[in-house]
C-alpha cells in the first residue's frame, strides 16, 4: 500500500498562494490521490481528490505529476481560515483494501497575516 | 443539516466502564467507516461497512471494540472495559455509491477522555 510524505509545517502570507507538496512514489496504477484537511478540534474536510489529471474545484486545484508519485495542492488565496493540517493520501479504487489508505501526519499550514 | 453526525461530541468516563458511541452517516451513503485519532498524529483506520456487512477491520481494533450497523444507516462503536490508551478522537466517516472512487465524508467525531 502506497505511504506518503508531506513536509511537517508550512507558512504562507494571506493572499499567497500557497503550495502544498506531497510524495506518492509508490502509489499504484489503481490509486487516487486524496487531499483533505482539519481544523482544530473538527473532522477533516475533504478537499479534492484525483487519478492523474490535474483537477480544480472551488477550494483548491491538484496538480499530479506525469508519472504520478508526487502532487501538489494548491489554494490560490490563502486566507487566515486555511490554517490547518493538510492530508495527502492515496486511496484503492472502490471496494478494495479500504483500510489501507492511510493519513500520516499531514503538513500543519499556518497562513500569516 | 445533511452531514455526517456524531453523538455524543464529548465523553468523560472512568475507567473499565463500556462506552457506546452513534455515527448517523449521510442519507443514502452506503458506507461508513470508523477511525480513532490521537493528538498529534492522523486518522487511523479501525473498520468500514458496506450497508451492514462489516467488511474490513483493523488490528487495531482489539477483542474490547464492537461496531455495528444494524439496518445499514446509523453505525454505533462501543468499547468495553475501557482503558486510558483509549482516550482518543473517534471519527465517523461515509461515503456513497460511486463507479469507482470513495470520497469520504467525516463528521465532528466523539472525543473520549478515559479518567
Amino acid at each position: 500500500d502506497a505511504k506518503t510524505t508531506q513536509p511537517t509545517s508550512m507558512d504562507c502570507a494571506e493572499g499567497r498562494a500557497a503550495n502544498l507538496p506531497c510524495n506518492h512514489s509508490t502509489i499504484s496504477g489503481n490509486e487516487y490521490v486524496y487531499w483533505y484537511r482539519q481544523i482544530h478540534s473538527q473532522g477533516p474536510q475533504y478537499i479534492i481528490h484525483g487519478l492523474k489529471n490535474n483537477e480544480t474545484n472551488e477550494m483548491a486545484s491538484l496538480i499530479i505529476t506525469e508519472d504520478r508519485k508526487s502532487s501538489t495542492l494548491i489554494l490560490p488565496h490563502a486566507t487566515l481560515r486555511d490554517t490547518a493540517v493538510y492530508y495527502c493520501i492515496v486511496r484503492p479504487r472502490l471496494n478494495t483494501n479500504a483500510g489501507k489508505s492511510t493519513f500520516g501526519d499531514g503538513t500543519t499550514l499556518t497562513v500569516k497575516p | 443539516d445533511t452531514g455526517v453526525s456524531q453523538n455524543p461530541r464529548h465523553k468523560i468516563t472512568k475507567r473499565g466502564q463500556n462506552v457506546t458511541f452513534r455515527c448517523d452517516p449521510i442519507s443514502e451513503h452506503n458506507r461508513l467507516y470508523w477511525y480513532r485519532q490521537t493528538l498529534g498524529q492522523g486518522p487511523e483506520f479501525l473498520t468500514y461497512f458496506q450497508n451492514e456487512a462489516q467488511l474490513e477491520k483493523s488490528r487495531l481494533l482489539s477483542d474490547r471494540f464492537s461496531a455495528e450497523r444494524p439496518k445499514g444507516s446509523f453505525s454505533t462503536l462501543e468499547i468495553q472495559r475501557t482503558e486510558q490508551g483509549d482516550s482518543a478522537m473517534y471519527l465517523c466517516a461515509s461515503s456513497g455509491e460511486t463507479r469507482d472512487t470513495d470520497t469520504q465524508y467525516f463528521g465532528p467525531g466523539t472525543r473520549l477522555t478515559v479518567l
